[in-house]
């Protein structure tokens, strides 16, 4: 079955520290991934997402992700984290079949502390 | 990035009413959008899926005589939530679709509330 995994409902980081969401999934084929960002009472906005190509995609406010082919995960990163990158964030991942549609994990509650 | 808008963003109604929510890609044509439903501290629940001309395709559990979906053109696609219950009160978020590779730009979200 096609599926995302978000391990961690939430991740505490100190302000100025490396930040890592992690995400894995599960799908047949070549996978389409997205990383979108939750601000509270707001719509998803779109981070990145890893189509073909470089492994390491690198999107808006200074996030990147890594995509894995062999351990299936497409962790976000950030290399100093900002307490206004305090947020939920989904991973989501295309399924390229019959429904075609985005699966999304159950997303993670980044706290960033300052 | 591509915008797509919703209104209203907020919406309060009697039980009883029904509520038209509007979702708009501003600058892209959308053959495909889709409603989801987003209850506290949860991810999105796909509602339905709506395509340009054609009916809409709805998630197993989701009532399609409830919520109504028109997708009269590329960039506007519209959920109306008939009779509604305070059940239905909950956070409605419409995303849109560009072509490949198929990122999907999602609306502000309507918080609706049924009284």
């Amino acid at each position: 079955a096609q599926s995302v995994a978000q391990p961690e409902d939430q991740v505490n980081v100190a302000e100025g520290n490396p930040l890592t969401v992690k995400c894995t999934y599960s799908v047949s084929g070549n996978p389409y991934l997205f990383w979108y960002v939750q601000y509270p009472n707001r719509g998803l906005q779109f981070l990145l997402k890893y189509i073909t190509g470089d492994n390491l995609v690198k999107g808006s406010y200074g996030f990147e992700a890594e995509f894995n082919k062999s351990q299936t995960s497409f962790h976000l990163k950030k290399p100093s984290a900002l307490v206004s990158d305090s947020a939920l964030y989904f991973c989501a991942v295309r399924v390229m079949n019959r429904d075609d549609k985005i699966i999304f994990g159950k997303g993670t509650r980044l706290h960033i502390l300052p | 990035g591509a915008v797509v808008s919703q209104h209203p963003s907020r919406v309060i109604c009697k039980s009883g009413t029904s509520v038209k929510i509007e979702c708009r890609s501003l600058d892209f044509q959308a053959t495909t959008m889709f409603w989801y439903r987003q209850f506290p501290k949860q991810s999105l629940m796909l509602m339905a899926t709506s395509n340009e001309g054609s009916k809409a395709t709805y998630e197993q559990g989701v009532e399609k005589d409830k919520f109504l979906i028109n997708h009269a053109s590329l960039t506007l696609s519209t959920l109306t939530v008939t009779s509604a219950h305070p059940e239905d009160s909950s956070f409605y978020i419409c995303s849109a679709r560009e072509t490949l590779p198929g990122t999907q730009y999602f609306g502000p979200g309507t918080r609706l509330t049924v009284l």
